[in-house]
Formats: structure tokens, sequence, C-alpha cells
């Protein structure tokens, strides 16, 4: 199947640590990917992960991949007022065009 | 700015009717992908194009269509309009070096709102 699936809310303080959990299913998936929303505006590509790695860092964003467990993990460390935005995993077959995306997750920061 | 244009940006119009969406791609880009985001379906692929010919389809209703045209601009035709076709539509470009990075380019989207 191709399904991807994602909270669709999360609610963190200012200055903490963000982490937006994914999980997929298509356990052909070579590239999985965190795109982000901003209110009124479309999809930017924060980051991506190649299925044979486990970890990749980026300033303040950390990808965890179990691909075990097929579950992608966004962390985003002091978690700034500018993060409020919508969060969308997605995955991509190396035979594929396409990609798949989750339904997002929509994070709020709180003074 | 991403470089991918959208027009129109919001579109009202009733049930039964017909709308067409369209999308410049990035200057460059020869890939142009359509995607449906409503509040309960998510981000929903429709259909991709390559240099004019069809690539990849997705949940893309018969009453909707879709080409790219010479120009590389494309056009997204949905017809016999229901309320449940309101959403944002997104069209997304993709560089020549697709394969490599995955990244897509997307517009700002065009807000259909189907009374």
């Amino acid at each position: 199947g191709e399904d991807v699936e994602q909270s669709l809310f999360l609610s963190v303080r200012e200055g903490d640590s963000s982490v937006i959990n994914c999980t997929y299913t298509d356990s052909s998936s070579t590239y999985l990917y965190w795109y982000k929303q901003e209110p009124g505006a479309g999809l930017q590509l924060l980051t991506y992960i190649f299925s044979n790695m486990d970890m990749k860092q980026d300033q303040r964003l950390t990808v965890l991949l179990n691909k075990k467990d097929k579950h992608l993990s966004l962390r985003i460390a002091d978690t700034q007022t500018g993060d409020s935005a919508i969060y969308f995993c997605a995955e991509r077959r190396s035979s594929a065009s396409k990609i798949i995306f989750g339904s997002g997750t929509r994070l709020s920061i709180r003074p | 700015d991403s470089g991918v244009t959208q027009t129109p940006k919001h579109l009202i119009t009733a049930t039964g009717q017909r709308v067409t969406l369209r999308c410049s791609p990035r200057s460059g880009d020869l890939s142009v992908y359509w995607y449906q985001q409503s509040l309960d379906q998510g981000l929903q692929f429709l259909i991709q194009y390559y240099n004019g010919e069809e690539r990849a389809k997705g949940n893309i209703l018969e009453r909707f269509s879709a080409q790219q045209f010479p120009d590389l601009h494309s056009e997204l035709n949905l017809s016999s309009l229901e309320l449940g076709d309101s959403a944002l539509y997104f069209c997304a470009s993709s560089p020549l070096d697709f394969l490599n990075t995955g990244e897509l380019f997307f517009g700002e989207g065009s807000r259909l709102t189907v009374l």
C-alpha cells in the first residue's frame, strides 16, 4: 500500500524540542522527505534521507529513520515561533517519480 | 518564491460547473505534478506530466483531466464539480536532477470553492 501516516497536531513551548513522527507502509521506499508548509504558501522541502541512512542532521533539524519499523521522525531543536507550520512526511520508491505525502502535522508554538 | 506560478489563486463556482487551473513550472523544469489538499484527505497526488507526456497517475477522478503543453505549462480541468471538490490544488515542478534529490517546488495553490 501507499499510506503515510502522521498525527494531525502538535503543540510545544517556545525553546523546547519538537518531535514529529511519521509511519509509512511501503518497505521499498527509498527516499523519505520532510516538507514544510507555512500559512498561505506551498510546500517547501526541509530535508530528505535515503533509506540506507539512520540519521541526518542539518542545523536545528535531526531526522531519524527506523527502517525496520518504517518509522521516520523530525526533531526541531530550540523551536521558534517561525517554526509554526504544517510538516509533511513523504516517501518515494527509487523506481517511481511520484511522491506520496502524509496528511501533515500542524505544529503550534506556545509562549 | 518557488518560481512555480498558479492561476487563479481563488475560484468560487457552483456545482455542475467546469473550471481550469493553470500552472507554469519553474524555468527549466520538465516535470509538473498536481496535488489536491483537502481538510479530510490531506495531500493527494493526482497526476504527473513529464515533457508533455503523462508519467504517473494517482487518485484522479474521471471528471478531472490534465495536460502539459509544448511550452511546458500545465492545465488541470475539473468538470461536473461537486461540493467535495472544494480544496486547495497545488502544482509542483521538479528539476532535471529530480531522481537524485526528489525535491519538488510547489506553487502557492489555487483554492477552489464549490457552492
